[in-house]
């Protein structure tokens, strides 16, 4: 079955620069790429996602790049703020409309003022 | 709120007994699924329901768990005989049928065996 890998578990970065987590995945098959955001004690909240006939897409200071031959994928967050603070999963979707999902093990994402 | 609701948001149970937990999703959504996340970890698929059919369960559902969606709105997640290895949070998430619509999830409710 589908397994994903995350790194780094945990991402300290100052206010205002970027942060780049990464995903990689091992079944072919899969071709949707969610990423949620988890608040402590919140539920898991979808920031972006992507589709395998997608290479890259943006919403505002939030990206998402996917590598289909590497089986990797990439969050990038630029111009970060506090509010960014949170844990951050990955996860892929490796059956045809199913959402399955398969997660990551989550980024813990500090944002220093 | 028109998001997914659970109840009950937090729950402390015995060895033994047994617990139910429900889900309502958003309404116009026919997709229903439960996952389980464990501290530091992301949230693990254990089944899904399509209206009132339960299409898939994952082999981490033992036979002491059970899911049931009875008229394909709310659903119900009940654990026999819990033991201290089922505290978790339970997750329930909706969402519309087709393609790779997205997962919108509730709260959950957090388990505690003791």
């Amino acid at each position: 079955g589908e397994n994903v890998e995350q790194h780094p578990s945990t991402l300290s970065v100052q206010e205002g620069d970027s942060a780049v987590i990464k995903c990689t995945y091992s079944d072919s098959a899969s071709n949707y790429f969610p990423w949620y955001k988890q608040e402590l004690g919140k539920r898991p909240q979808l920031i972006i996602d992507i589709r395998s006939n997608v290479g890259e897409k943006k919403d505002q200071r939030i990206a998402v790049t996917l590598n289909k031959t590497a089986k990797h994928f990439s969050l990038h967050i630029t111009e970060t703020q506090p509010e960014d603070s949170a844990v951050y999963f990955c996860a892929a979707s490796g059956h045809q409309g199913a959402q399955k999902l398969v997660f990551g093990q989550g980024t813990r994402l500090t944002i220093n003022p | 709120d028109t998001g997914v609701s659970q109840n009950p948001r937090h729950k402390i149970t015995k060895r033994g007994q047994n617990v139910t937990f429900r889900c309502d999703p958003i309404s116009e959504h026919n997709r229903l699924y439960w996952y389980r996340q464990t501290l530091g970890q992301g949230p693990e698929f254990l089944t899904y329901f399509q209206n009132e059919a339960q299409l898939e369960k994952s082999r981490l559902l033992s036979d002491r768990f059970s899911a049931e969606r009875p008229k394909g709105s709310f659903s119900t997640l009940e654990i026999q005989r819990t033991e201290q290895g089922d505290s978790a949070m339970y997750l329930c998430a909706s969402s519309r049928a087709g393609g790779n619509s997205p997962l919108h999830f509730g709260n959950g409710t957090r388990l505690t065996v003791t």
